[in-house]
């Protein structure tokens, strides 16, 4: 199976400021020139929602501030100008083969 | 609009069974892969199974192997998870998820199940 690690597995920012969070795989997630690596977003009380797929791919409705980025096993997910509504859990997960495996989450909170 | 609504949780004892449905609505259902996705108290979430649209690929965690059985009836609308001896560790809010290929996109708001004695 492949293993999933996810750093930091808590992080404060102040709003306006840049969130970063970093998500490595045991093995390499690149297939056909596509790395099978998704972000999920939850907040407490809700659903899991998809904000990137394709390692890169924005899904639609999600703001700007939201990236992806990385290659391989290497992978990051980086929020621009922290607003206060994006305090949640942040899991990256791999799509490259059963079964899948998610991180452990980083809980991002406001400092 | 997208609507993916989970029932069938509840209180159940170790060694029990359980069986939770989802029905979908406003969603491509039959084109999609339907996956059970679970977070245990004060855990991250887990990936449990997933089905391919015709249901003949199936996939489980080790941990369920044996023990939980996916199905769906694309006639319906509907995806189930039958589990059946059940543990403590099974606790959980279980969430129905769909989407192409193995991006989970549509997601339900989860039923609880709960396994004590």
């Amino acid at each position: 199976d492949i293993v999933m690690t996810q750093s930091p597995d808590s992080l404060a920012v102040s709003l306006g400021e840049r969130a970063t969070i970093n998500c490595k795989s045991s093995q390499s997630l690149l297939s056909s020139n596509r790395n099978f690596l998704t972000w999920y977003q939850q907040k407490p009380g809700q659903p899991p929602k998809l904000l990137i797929y394709g390692a890169s791919t924005r899904e639609s409705g999600v703001p700007e501030r939201f990236s992806g980025s990385g290659s391989g096993r290497d992978f990051t997910l980086t929020i621009t100008s922290l607003q206060a509504e994006d305090v949640a859990v942040y899991y990256c997960l791999q799509t490259y083969s059963a079964p899948l495996t998610f991180g452990g989450g980083t809980k991002l909170e406001i400092k | 609009e997208v609507q993916l609504v989970e029932s069938g949780g509840g209180l159940v004892q170790p060694g029990g069974s359980l069986r939770l449905s989802c029905a979908a609505s406003g969603f491509s259902f039959s084109n999609n892969w339907m996956t059970w996705v679970r977070r245990a108290p004060g855990k991250g979430l887990e990936w449990v199974a997933n089905i391919k649209q015709d249901g003949r690929e199936k996939n489980y965690v080790d941990s369920v192997k044996g023990r939980f059985t996916i199905s769906r009836d694309n006639t319906k609308n509907s995806l189930s998870l039958q589990m059946n001896s059940l543990r403590v560790e099974d606790t959980a809010v279980y969430y129905c998820a769909g989407g192409l290929g193995f991006t989970m996109s549509a997601w339900g708001q989860g039923t609880l199940v709960t396994v004590s004695s």
